[in-house]
């Protein structure tokens, strides 16, 4: 059971916007910090994908965006391509330790 | 170009040991702190631990605490993972990467391939 929670999978067609939810608790999220995405294309490492709840780091498209409210964070993907189909994770801190959610899988229609 | 290359893992008996090492090159290694991030078959991903820039702060998810000791090597470039007393639920890729902070308590902007630990009788 993962601290963060996120919906196990989400699907969407090419060229529609989906989201990705990140649940926290007031140890977490709701006690201020900040929350990352990583995107997990399928045999690859993690890589990077939002920082500091909003900020996309240089290479990552528009397409992608993050937002905090309360005990929640979002990741939103506009404009759905096929090579977004991946894994996605959120991470956050909690009692020392760095958390991530249990990862969502994205599949494109 | 930041690189991390993870070696060190491989097959082992549960209870026995096992050091892992991470090789870091393109930026100023002692300028981050650093994590090891694991992902069990078919799993997500679990941090495993973190040390800060300069050694001085360590942390450690409570499965592997009192078994698993995160250092560093700033001369080196290196940072490693010496793990005792392996348990067949330490199985897993296990992943090096970079924080964005000295102090370790950003973003993950780097990371290895990963290197794969199995543990089994």
């Amino acid at each position: 059971q993962s601290v963060l929670t996120q919906p196990p999978s989400v699907s969407g067609a090419p060229g529609q916007r989906v989201t990705i939810s990140c649940t926290g608790s007031s140890s977490n999220i709701g006690a201020g910090y900040d929350v990352h995405w990583y995107q997990q294309l399928p045999g690859t490492a993690p890589k990077l994908l939002i920082y500091g709840n909003s900020n996309r780091p240089s290479g990552v498209p528009d397409r992608f965006s993050g937002s905090k409210s309360g005990t929640s964070a979002s990741l939103a993907i506009t404009g759905l391509q096929a090579e977004d189909e991946a894994d996605y994770y959120c991470q956050s801190y909690d009692s020392s330790s760095w958390v991530f959610g249990g990862g969502t899988k994205l599949t494109v229609l | 170009e930041v690189q991390l290359v993870e070696s060190g893992g491989g097959s082992v008996q549960p209870g026995r040991s096992l050091r892992l090492s991470c090789a870091a090159s393109g930026f100023t290694f002692d300028d981050y702190a650093m994590h090891w991030v694991r992902q069990a078959p078919g799993k997500g991903l679990e941090w495993v631990s973190g040390i800060s820039w300069d050694s001085g702060s360590i942390g450690y998810v409570d499965s592997v605490k009192g078994r698993f000791t995160i250092s560093r090597d700033n001369a080196k470039n290196s940072l490693y993972l010496q793990m005792n007393s392996l348990r067949t639920e330490d199985t897993a890729l296990y992943y090096c990467a970079k924080d964005a902070t000295p102090g370790g308590l950003g973003e993950l902007s780097n990371w290895g391939q990963g290197n794969q630990v199995t543990v089994s009788s």
